[in-house]
C-alpha cells in the first residue's frame, strides 16, 4: 500500500540557508500534518492543512512557512536556518475524519544544519 | 499541565512475555481520539492502534490492544507476545475535537527493550 513520501531524507545546510522539504500524502488523503523531533524529543506539531487551507498551527517559527497545493502535496520552507532546526522532520497525512480516524507518518527528512 | 503523560522511560520485556505500556491524559473536550505510534531506531513513526473517545470497545490490532479506562483517563497499550523486533520507542498521541487537521499531541514516549 502506497505510504506518506517525504523528500529529501537527508539533507545538509548551513546556517542562514533555506531548505525545502516536500511531502505527498496517501492517495485520497486530504489532511497533512508537519511535526519537527528534536535528538531524544517528541514530535512537535508545526501546522496542518486541510483541503489546502491551513488548519492548526503550532510552534512554527516564523522563519518556517508551508502550503498545500493542488494536489494536496506540502510542502515546509526554512529559511534563515540555525544549528537549532536541525531535527527530524516528519509529515504526515489523514483521510477526512468520518472515512477513517488514522493518522500515517512518513519516514521523516533528517535535516542538519551545520 | 502535560496533555498526555507517559511514566515510564524505559522499559524491559522477556521475549515472548506480554507489555503494557502506560499512557494517561488530560482534555476537557469530550470527542478525542488516542493513538499509539512505534518509532524504531531507524527514525520512522509507525501508526499501531487508535481508539476514539465515543467507542464502546476497547481497540485491537493484532498483538496490540489498548486497556482503555475513560474515568481513569487512561489508554494503555498492551503487547502480547514480545517479539526482539518491538524494542523501540514508543508513543502515546492525542488528537482532541474532530476537526480535520486538528493536532496531535504526544507524550514524552517509552523506550521498550525486548530481551532474548
Amino acid at each position: 500500500a502506497a505510504g506518506v513520501i517525504q523528500s529529501p531524507r537527508h539533507l545538509i545546510k548551513e546556517k542562514r540557508e533555506t531548505a525545502t522539504l516536500k511531502c505527498y500524502p496517501i492517495p485520497r488523503h486530504d489532511t497533512v500534518y508537519w511535526y519537527q523531533q528534536g535528538p531524544g524529543q517528541d514530535p512537535q506539531f508545526l501546522i496542518s492543512f486541510y483541503e489546502k487551507m491551513q488548519s492548526d498551527k503550532g510552534s512554527i517559527p516564523d522563519r518556517f512557512s508551508a502550503q498545500q497545493f493542488s494536489d494536496y502535496h506540502s510542502e515546509l520552507n526554512m529559511s534563515s536556518l540555525e544549528l537549532g532546526d536541525s531535527a527530524l522532520y516528519f509529515c504526515a497525512s489523514s483521510p477526512w475524519l468520518d472515512s477513517g480516524n488514522t493518522i500515517y507518518f512518513g519516514e521523516g527528512s533528517w535535516l542538519t544544519v551545520v | 499541565a502535560q496533555k498526555i503523560t507517559q511514566t515510564q522511560p524505559g522499559m524491559f520485556v522477556q521475549e515472548k512475555e506480554a507489555v503494557t505500556l502506560d499512557c494517561t491524559y488530560d482534555t476537557s473536550d469530550p470527542s478525542y481520539g488516542l493513538f499509539w505510534y512505534k518509532q524504531p531506531s531507524s527514525g520512522e513513526m509507525i501508526f499501531l492502534i487508535y481508539q476514539g473517545s465515543y467507542d464502546q470497545q476497547n481497540a485491537t490490532e493484532g498483538r496490540y490492544s489498548l486497556n482503555f479506562q475513560k474515568a481513569r483517563k487512561s489508554a494503555n497499550l498492551v503487547i502480547s507476545a514480545s517479539q526482539l523486533g518491538d524494542s523501540a520507542m514508543y508513543f502515546c498521541a492525542m488528537r482532541e475535537g474532530h476537526n480535520a487537521g486538528n493536532m496531535l499531541t504526544f507524550g514524552g514516549g517509552t523506550r521498550l527493550m525486548v530481551k532474548p
